[in-house]
């Protein structure tokens, strides 16, 4: 059954703290995505990635950080210089070349700061 | 002014209406258009693609773009109260590009 997974669900945290959000595809795609969606705001490019081992900041990458040592997984790491990353946040994955870059996107993680 | 906009609704209509969701963009290079639907505390699923323009029909969903106007709709046809969530339209330029989203109508048919 292929698709995007993301874990957890929901996830608190605490001021000063890291956190990471995990991202798993096994749809193939190249590239991936994370995506801060707030309500009213739509979605909001933090990173992404379209190669192993290499990836690009979005509109708002400031307090967050990326890897990509495996294609089918991208995870997320939100850091205590994130001073509101109380969000909704969504990873996706595409085929790269060829395509108009249609997204397909996972459940999403809902982060609560406490 | 942003580069995709869409009016956030909510838009709330009677079970079986018919349906108009709308973005206008203001990038000309903009060739290709989605639309996604955003049930609540989910992640968005594809609904329609459509390339440059003209319509496409996909069962009660029809996607219509006019470039000229930088315009494209989405009607929803026979609504259904499962048809209640967010829709949001996404577009881009050459094959492979990042996509821009547009911020979400919440459509709410009520039975």
């Amino acid at each position: 059954d292929g698709g995007i997974t993301q874990s957890p669900k929901y996830l608190f945290r605490k001021e000063g703290q890291n956190v990471t959000l995990s991202c798993e595809q096994n749809l193939n795609h190249d590239a991936m995505y994370w995506y801060r969606q707030d309500p009213g705001q739509g979605l909001r490019l933090i990173y992404y990635s379209q190669i192993v081992n290499d990836f690009q900041k979005g509109d708002i990458a400031e307090g967050y950080s990326v890897s990509r040592e495996k294609k089918e997984s991208f995870p997320l790491t939100v850091t205590s210089a994130q001073k509101n990353p109380t969000a909704f946040y969504l990873c996706a994955s595409s085929i790269v070349s060829g395509t108009a870059g249609e997204q397909f996107f996972g459940p999403g993680t809902r982060l609560t700061v406490l | 002014q942003k580069e995709v906009e869409q009016d956030p609704g909510p838009l709330s209509v009677p079970e079986g209406a018919i349906v108009s969701l709308n973005c206008t963009y203001s990038n000309s290079a903009f060739q290709y258009f989605m639309w996604y639907r955003q049930y609540s505390r989910k992640g968005p699923e594809l609904l329609m693609y459509t390339y440059s323009s003209g319509n496409k029909e996909d069962g009660r969903f029809t996607a219509q773009v006019d470039k000229s106007s930088k315009y494209i709709s989405l009607f929803i046809r026979d609504s259904q109260p499962s048809d209640s969530a967010t829709y949001l339209c996404a577009m881009s330029g050459n094959a492979g590009n990042m996509l821009t989203f547009g911020g979400g109508t919440r459509l709410m048919v009520k039975p």
